[in-house]
């Protein structure tokens, strides 16, 4: 069964930094693409980043890029978001998504079939 | 404001067939595939259609997905108590550096 659960998330302050961590599970990991999703109540779904499966292609999301870090260890089968300069724009439910595909093209990517249940993030001072 | 656009809401009595659309454009729609995901409350999107109209095992051929250009649609036949939710579409888009962009959502209520 395929698993996947983040941590890290806490209360931060404008201007703070933050790191997240999704451990998986159930799976090969280094045989799939991963992904960084987040949530706000009443906002639906934000994609922010992906990685491959060797971790050399990196994508975010305009909102996040060149503040935000995806890397993965596939050693250990874990995620990493590192996060910079975090705003309130930035609070939101975080999780970690498995892609079905191990590419990074927008052709290939799209089928989200695993995703952990989250970890909150609240930018407030 | 969601790059795709959906309607809030649909709804529909049980046996009716119901659609929602999803209006796009040439950087997403119109170039790259288009997936559907269901929400239910506190659980996980799940996929009801992918590249367009394929439908993954295990989803009732009752969902089924079709592309237009730079629109797309899924219809739900046979509409059914369990299928109240959450809809959203979704597809890449290749505007600025790139990212995955999502519709607003659309509620469906069987009435």
């Amino acid at each position: 069964e395929v698993q996947l659960v983040e941590s890290g998330g806490v209360v931060v302050q404008p201007g703070g930094s933050l790191r997240l961590s999704c451990a998986a599970s159930g799976f090969i990991f280094d045989d799939y693409t991963m992904h960084w999703f987040r949530q706000v109540p009443g906002k639906g779904l934000e994609w922010v980043s992906l990685i491959n499966w060797d971790g050399r292609v990196t994508k975010y999301s305009d909102s996040v890029k060149g503040r935000f870090t995806i890397t993965r260890d596939n050693r250990k089968n874990s995620l990493d978001l590192q996060m910079t300069s975090l705003t309130s724009g930035d609070t939101a439910l975080y999780q970690c998504v498995k892609d079905k595909t191990s590419g990074y093209s927008g052709y290939e990517i799209g089928f989200f079939d695993s995703w952990g249940r989250g970890t909150q993030v609240t930018v407030s001072s | 404001q969601s790059v795709l656009t959906q309607p809030p809401s649909v709804s529909g009595p049980p046996g009716q067939r119901v659609t929602i659309s999803c209006s796009g454009g040439s950087s997403n729609i119109g170039t790259y595939y288009v997936y559907w995901y269901r929400q239910l409350p506190g659980m996980a999107p799940q996929v009801l259609i992918h590249k367009d109209d394929e439908r993954p095992s295990g989803v009732p051929d009752r969902f089924s997905g079709s592309k237009s250009g730079t629109s797309a649609s899924l219809a739900i036949s046979g509409l059914r108590s369990d299928d109240e939710g959450d809809y959203f579409c979704a597809s890449w888009d290749k505007s600025l550096s790139g990212s995955f962009v999502f519709g607003s959502g659309t509620k469906v209520t069987v009435l």
